[in-house]
């Protein structure tokens, strides 16, 4: 069953502006991941966020994790034309995720010049 | 550094035809392996996993099979390929920690 679902699934701004995309999940985990894919290339890790974290930040990017409500956002401020691409929240099959990770079906974020 | 190789980029098979993608790994020793399939406006979906040289998991009955002959190197197959089997192919390993994953750039198969 899928274990990460972002939400919007599409969204569509200015640039300049922020961005901010949700995940769920389901069971316990001991990390969450956020990744980034442009249009027909391979995944980009972004930001891992561990259980006993509730914000990390990296750049323009802040991930944040509520353990309690089994959630995560991504924000990307100023944003940028090259900052659109699909945005996907991952977290691992078991454990530290040796054995993979479960992706949401991603958040599709087009900039607007 | 670590980087991944992965091909042929593009791949337009018959059905009923054999599949070999391969993908190999820099910069890194006994890596854990993966293969994902994404299917058009779809997330990933994990297929296979390896922890070691002839260690293979699968985490979903297919038409797909994977092996790893070397340390570093991953191989997906089919002896014979369905219509299904289209999508996006992406192979990746585990990095150190913090643990996040590398991926290759992808293999865009279609099977007509």
């Amino acid at each position: 069953s899928q274990q990460g679902e972002e939400d919007p699934q599409a969204l569509s701004i200015q640039e300049g502006e922020n961005a901010t995309m949700n995940c769920s999940y389901k069971t316990s985990i001991n990390n969450l991941q956020w990744y980034r894919q442009n249009s027909g290339r391979g995944l980009v890790h972004l930001i891992l966020i561990r259980s006993n974290e509730r914000e990390k930040h990296s750049g323009r990017l802040r991930v944040t994790l509520d353990t309690s409500k089994k959630s995560s956002s991504l924000l990307i401020t100023a944003s940028r034309a090259a900052d659109t691409a699909s945005y996907f929240c991952a977290t691992p099959h078991s454990g530290g995720g040796a054995d993979g990770l479960t992706f949401g079906k991603g958040t599709h974020l087009i900039i607007q010049p | 550094s670590q980087t991944i190789h992965q091909w042929p980029a593009t791949l337009v098979q018959p059905v009923g035809s054999p599949l070999s993608l391969e993908c190999t790994v820099e910069g890194t020793s006994n890596p854990n392996l993966y293969w994902y399939r994404q299917a058009a406006g779809r997330g990933l979906q994990l297929l296979f996993y390896s922890v070691g040289i002839g260690q293979i998991s699968s985490e979903v009955p297919q038409n797909l099979s994977a092996s790893r002959p070397q340390d570093r190197q991953f191989i997906l197959s089919s002896k014979k390929l369905l219509l299904s089997d289209s999508g996006f192919y992406l192979c990746a390993h585990r990095d150190k920690p913090p643990y996040g994953y590398t991926f290759g750039s992808g293999t865009r198969l279609t099977v007509v």
